[in-house]
């Protein structure tokens, strides 16, 4: 996989509690992106960034919040998890420029009890 | 709503047959990717085509991109069992440098041995 970390891979948690997932790069890409996999929706964009500090929101930020203070790291937040936000999570990174194509770490799967 | 849609949602088809998905999309676009994934795995992209373009060919992959009518289809020629997985399109959205990208639902592709 082309330089990319997820962490954790697995995470169960309680509803309410808030939650970090962590993606990691040593590609020292520009672009770098959060989505979430559901049955029936394919992967929805939470949040993405676009440079250090440089952040937007995707079709399903509701709930999420995200960091990004270095070029190598972005962090998701799930502020106070719900039961919804039981999925599977995946980062994503492309650059440097526009037209270049995305890498994909391998998923963190979480579950909100 | 999401930007790309696929179709079809699930397809099986027998080994050496030709495999057509197709996919739309909503607003301008920079460039369309494809991208497979295995079961329980991250994304692999296949292809990227760009907005100025009509069509590609990677191995026994082609794409076509009509941007007039927003759709695109991937072709996978001779499928083989292997092929079998889900195949994604994603849609690079087009204005500034954010490089906003977009995933449809997927057509889950079976291919019988």
């Amino acid at each position: 996989d082309a330089g990319i970390t997820q962490s954790p891979r697995h995470k169960v948690t309680e509803t309410g509690t808030p939650v970090t997932l962590r993606c990691h790069q040593t590609e020292n890409h520009r672009y770098m992106y959060w989505y979430r996999q559901d049955p029936g929706h394919g992967l929805r964009l939470i949040h993405y960034s676009y440079g250090v500090k440089d952040t937007d929101k995707g079709e399903v930020s509701d709930g999420y919040s995200v960091s990004r203070s270095k070029t190598e790291d972005f962090l998701l937040t799930l502020e106070s998890a719900t039961s919804s936000q039981t999925s599977v999570y995946f980062c994503a990174i492309s650059g440097p420029t526009a037209n270049t194509e995305a890498f994909f770490g391998q998923g963190t799967r979480l579950t909100v009890v | 709503s999401q930007q790309g849609e696929e179709d079809p949602q699930a397809l099986s088809i027998q080994e050496g047959e030709n495999a057509t998905m197709n996919c739309s999309y909503k607003t301008s676009i920079n460039n369309l990717q494809w991208y497979r994934q295995n079961s329980g795995r991250g994304l692999v992209h296949l292809i990227l085509i760009r907005s100025n373009e009509r069509e590609k060919h990677s191995g026994r992959l082609r794409v076509t991109l009509d941007t007039s009518k927003k759709s695109s289809s991937l072709l996978i020629t001779a499928s083989r069992a292997a092929d079998t997985a889900s195949y994604f399109c994603a849609t690079a959205l087009y204005g500034g440098a954010t490089n906003k990208l977009i995933f449809g639902t997927g057509t889950l592709l079976a291919v019988q041995p």
